[in-house]
């Protein structure tokens, strides 16, 4: 079945240095890709999304693009914040109704 | 702010005890979806609810139901709890039935504790 298998963390980082976080895929078909966050005591908020081979999402520096071919969606920001510090899950919906999540990527931003 | 609402934000009940979380989808939207996030099963889909009609089952026990009612809010009823149904519980919302690749917006979540 179809699965999202991303980085583990934690991930700490100091403030300003550049971020990835990987994330492959698994799905049969051509489904959409989601970077999710959740930052502390909060629920989930969509980051970025892609639909298609090639498509990049972004949002508030943050960048990922749909690689069909590596069946990867690499989540980068060339700058982080402590704001940034939360946890990232990347997702996949492939037609289904249920979005399928990774494990989430603990991301912690020193000053 | 999604425009998903979730009450209560925590829950603290005992096991054997039965509660129910509530769910309003954004306005306009006619999907609602239920998810469990644990510390050892992760994000898990439960049940997905479009027009008042049951759409998709997940990863829910037979202890755990859901309706989603005429003006459109949705609630999870959880009964015979036990210490592993602890857990954060998320609701989300979309304008359709789960059409290919759209997007779900999640409310901030009910905490539910089982003592």
């Amino acid at each position: 079945g179809d699965s999202v298998t991303q980085m583990e963390g934690p991930v700490t980082l100091s403030e300003e240095a550049f971020l990835t976080i990987n994330c492959t895929y698994t799905a049969t078909g051509y489904p959409s890709l989601f970077w999710y966050v959740q930052y502390p005591g909060e629920g989930l908020q969509l980051l970025l999304k892609a639909t298609k081979a090639d498509d990049k999402g972004s949002n508030k520096g943050f960048e990922a693009t749909y690689r069909k071919e590596t069946t990867s969606f690499h989540l980068e920001k060339g700058s982080v914040q402590v704001s940034d510090s939360a946890v990232y899950f990347c997702a996949l919906s492939g037609g289904a109704s249920k979005i399928i999540f990774g494990s989430g990527t603990r991301l912690s931003i020193r000053p | 702010d999604s425009g998903v609402t979730q009450t209560p934000k925590h829950l603290i009940t005992a096991t054997g005890q039965r509660v129910t979380l509530r769910c309003s989808p954004r306005s306009g939207d006619l999907s609602v979806y239920w998810y469990q996030q644990s510390l050892d099963q992760g994000l898990q889909f439960l049940i997905q609810y479009y027009n008042g009609e049951e759409r998709a089952k997940g990863n829910i026990l037979e202890r755990f139901s859901a309706q989603q009612f005429p003006d459109l809010h949705s609630e999870l009823n959880l009964s015979s709890l036990e210490l592993g149904d602890s857990a954060l519980y998320f609701c989300a919302s979309s304008v359709k039935a789960g059409v290919y690749g759209e997007t779900q917006y999640f409310g901030p979540g009910t905490r539910l504790l089982v003592l």
